[in-house]
């Protein structure tokens, strides 16, 4: 089956970096993504990973690891509108795409 | 350019009834997903259409079925409904030609409370 990890809430100032980690367990892997979703709101896309290696989108970057079925997701120079759930998702062969349980971001001034 | 839309935005169903989800996909997308997910959880994927056939399903029961349509909106069904298919039930859009990321783009949602 499908699982991934992450956990489950991270609290960080405005102006900080946080990074938060996803391990996953998969069949038929072709890549990692990074959604955020805000309460009350739908999962927006972030970014994508199917190399190993860092993808940076201003402030945003995703790094992946596939030997290690392994990445994060980490943000600079953090805003109050960053506060918001981020999930990892697996993109596999059935055209499925599993999401992890979510990481509660909460960004204080 | 449209972004993808869902309706109703609230439901309230007694066990035991049936309902029926729809969602319109972003302008140039041909394929559809949908999620449900519950308070707090991450989205749990149902299925999957790409021109009018499932191309692909979670581990979801029978009672739960899908549509689409030749202009690539969607509806899910769910029969027998059941208290723990009370959740926020979301569509995704994307198009299977636009590259290896799958960006999907995710509907508002339906909130779904069975009594």
């Amino acid at each position: 089956g499908q699982s991934l990890e992450q956990p489950s809430e991270v609290t960080a100032v405005e102006g900080a970096i946080v990074q938060i980690n996803c391990t996953y367990q998969t069949s038929g892997f072709y890549g990692l993504s990074w959604y955020q979703q805000h309460d009350g709101g739908a999962p927006t896309f972030l970014s994508y990973n199917a190399l190993d290696g860092l993808e940076e989108t201003g402030r945003f970057s995703s790094f992946l690891s596939r030997s290690d079925s392994y990445g994060y997701l980490l943000l600079q120079e953090l805003q109050m509108k960053d506060s918001a759930s981020y999930f990892c998702a697996v993109f596999n062969a059935g055209n499925m795409l599993t999401f992890g349980g979510g990481t509660r971001l909460m960004v204080k001034p | 350019e449209t972004g993808v839309t869902q309706s109703p935005t609230h439901l309230i169903k007694t066990r035991g009834q049936q309902v029926t989800l729809r969602c319109s996909s972003q302008s140039g997308h041909n394929t559809v997903s949908w999620y449900q997910q519950a308070l707090g959880q991450g989205p749990q994927f149902i299925f999957q259409y790409y021109r009018e056939e499932e191309n692909g399903r979670g581990n979801f029961p029978p009672r739960f079925s899908g549509l689409q349509f030749p202009n690539y909106s969607s509806e899910l069904n769910v029969n027998a409904l059941e208290l723990d298919d009370s959740a926020l039930y979301l569509c995704a859009s994307s198009s299977l030609t636009s590259g290896p990321s799958n960006e999907q783009f995710f509907g508002p949602g339906t909130r779904l409370t069975v009594l």
